[in-house]
């Protein structure tokens, strides 16, 4: 079955700029999160969707959105973009809860590489 | 505030010895931790988990152990191989809320 498909792979902005991202989960998953890799800070949380609603949110200022369809596919939303935004965007599918455990597991896309400059 | 912390950014290994990888948590609610490996141009994928209620899981080669009392789990791959350099997370949860991940160790295997 396909796996977790996330686009575009690789992006470059300028500062002040806006991104969106895109995200296709496993078909038959209802939760999508979205993750922040950087150097050193490791995988940090952004937010969840689960059947179009944000059930959770990771401590990012508001610049930071997203939203799911009513086909489980999600996008995240980044408005003026900051040199700090460069990163791995994850984004992971999983069943039902976000857990990894409890009898779900969640999976996750290659990522979307975002350069600001 | 770090709930969870690898504190070694990276470690290095001789094929066929033993890689201990460590992993600190503060939040005393969390109860269940999992493993995630890493390698570049991929998403991480899921390698093994334990709940709060058991002290060790294993499966294969790899084994997690978690001291509750310390707050302090590992993960132990014996022996190790070259396809297990990686980057490694730890993340820990509790009830339906969000995995928390640590920063990550990048475990490479010489040959």
């Amino acid at each position: 079955k396909a796996g977790v498909t996330q686009t575009p792979r690789y992006l470059i902005k300028t500062r002040g700029q806006q991104v969106t991202l895109s995200c296709s989960p496993i078909s038959g998953h209802r939760s999508v999160s979205w993750y922040q890799q950087t150097p050193g800070q490791g995988l940090q949380f952004l937010f969840e969707y689960f059947s179009e609603t944000q059930r959770n949110k990771g401590n990012f200022p508001g610049r930071f959105s997203g939203r799911q369809f009513s086909n489980s596919r999600s996008e995240m939303n980044v408005s003026t973009l900051e040199l700090g935004d460069s990163a791995l965007y994850l984004c992971a599918s999983s069943l039902d809860a976000l857990l990894g455990a409890r009898g779900n597991t969640i999976y996750f896309g290659e990522g979307s590489w975002l350069t600001v400059v | 505030d770090q709930q969870v912390k690898q504190n070694s950014p990276s470690l290095s290994v001789q094929e066929g010895r033993i890689s201990i990888l460590n992993c600190d948590y503060t939040n005393s609610m969390f109860d269940y931790f999992l493993w995630y490996k890493k390698y570049p141009a991929e998403g991480p994928t899921f390698l093994i988990s334990i709940s709060s209620i058991k002290d060790k899981n294993e499966d294969g080669r790899f084994t997690v152990f978690l001291n509750k009392s310390a707050k302090h789990l590992s993960l132990h791959i014996v022996p190790s191989q070259p396809g297990d350099s990686a980057v490694y997370f730890c993340a820990a949860s509790w009830g339906a809320q969000k995995l928390v991940f640590g920063q990550g160790t990048r475990l490479t295997i010489n040959p």
